[in-house]
């Protein structure tokens, strides 16, 4: 179990350009998150994967972003025309689900997370 | 809809003493899950324990147990012997298996600082 891995850690851009981050989630797991995280607050859900398929979006994302998981192991997050308001961190997470009823505690895995500073 | 709210921004508790992080929440889903994380100053979200909705029995996990109180929906955390190393900051989360969206939530968390 060598956990999860994101990359970068850290990314710095100009506002306007467009930029991808990636993660690696722990090999057996089939369920994949992305959260945004600003300082002085909790975890914001952007986007789920159940294998390869992007079961639920957050609302509060908006078109510029769009994330994949093409073979339902890496994940990809672009967001195009970054803006200030883009700045934070962007964590990864992981876990895996025994079926699909899916009642039970399977707590999440997350990476350390890539920060995102728009100048 | 779904909601966390964590009433302490932060805490103080001398070392080798227990400390109590509250957590309640808000949900229209017939079963649920609870979770406490910590996330330490380098970043990273360490999972502590969970609380399923129809567990009878309040979760403990080495020096963390929850004290879960479904009446008043509230999930609060218990840490024993604190020690300088729990200094962090401590977010509960939920999330509902009944009403179809696989979405966690958090609260804004509780900075804890342990005191030598």
């Amino acid at each position: 179990d060598t956990g999860v891995s994101q990359d970068p850690r850290h990314k710095i851009t100009k506002r306007g350009q467009n930029v991808t981050f990636r993660c690696d989630p722990i090999s057996e797991h089939n369920r994949l998150y992305w959260y945004r995280q600003t300082l002085g607050q909790g975890p914001e859900f952007l986007t789920y994967f159940q294998n390869e398929a992007q079961l639920e979006k957050s609302r509060l994302l908006s078109d510029r972003f769009s994330a994949e998981r093409p073979k339902g192991s890496f994940s990809t997050l672009e967001i195009q025309r970054t803006e200030q308001g883009d700045s934070a961190m962007y964590l990864c997470a992981s876990s895996y689900a025994y079926d699909s009823r899916d009642t039970g505690g399977q707590p999440q895995h997350f990476g350390d997370g890539t920060r995102l500073s728009i100048l | 809809a779904q909601k966390i709210t964590q009433t302490q921004p932060g805490m103080f508790v001398q070392e080798k003493e227990a400390v109590t992080l509250d957590c309640t929440y808000d949900t229209s889903d017939q079963s649920y899950g609870l979770f406490w994380y910590k996330q330490p100053s380098s970043g990273e979200m360490i999972f502590l324990i969970y609380q399923g909705s129809y567990d009878e029995q309040n979760a403990t996990e080495g020096r963390y147990s929850l004290n879960f109180q479904k009446a008043r929906k509230s999930a609060n955390l218990v840490i024993s012997a604190s020690q300088l190393g729990d200094s962090a900051m401590y977010f509960c989360a939920m999330r509902g298996f009944t009403s179809g969206t696989y979405k966690y939530i958090f609260g804004t968390g509780t900075r804890l600082k342990v005191l030598a």
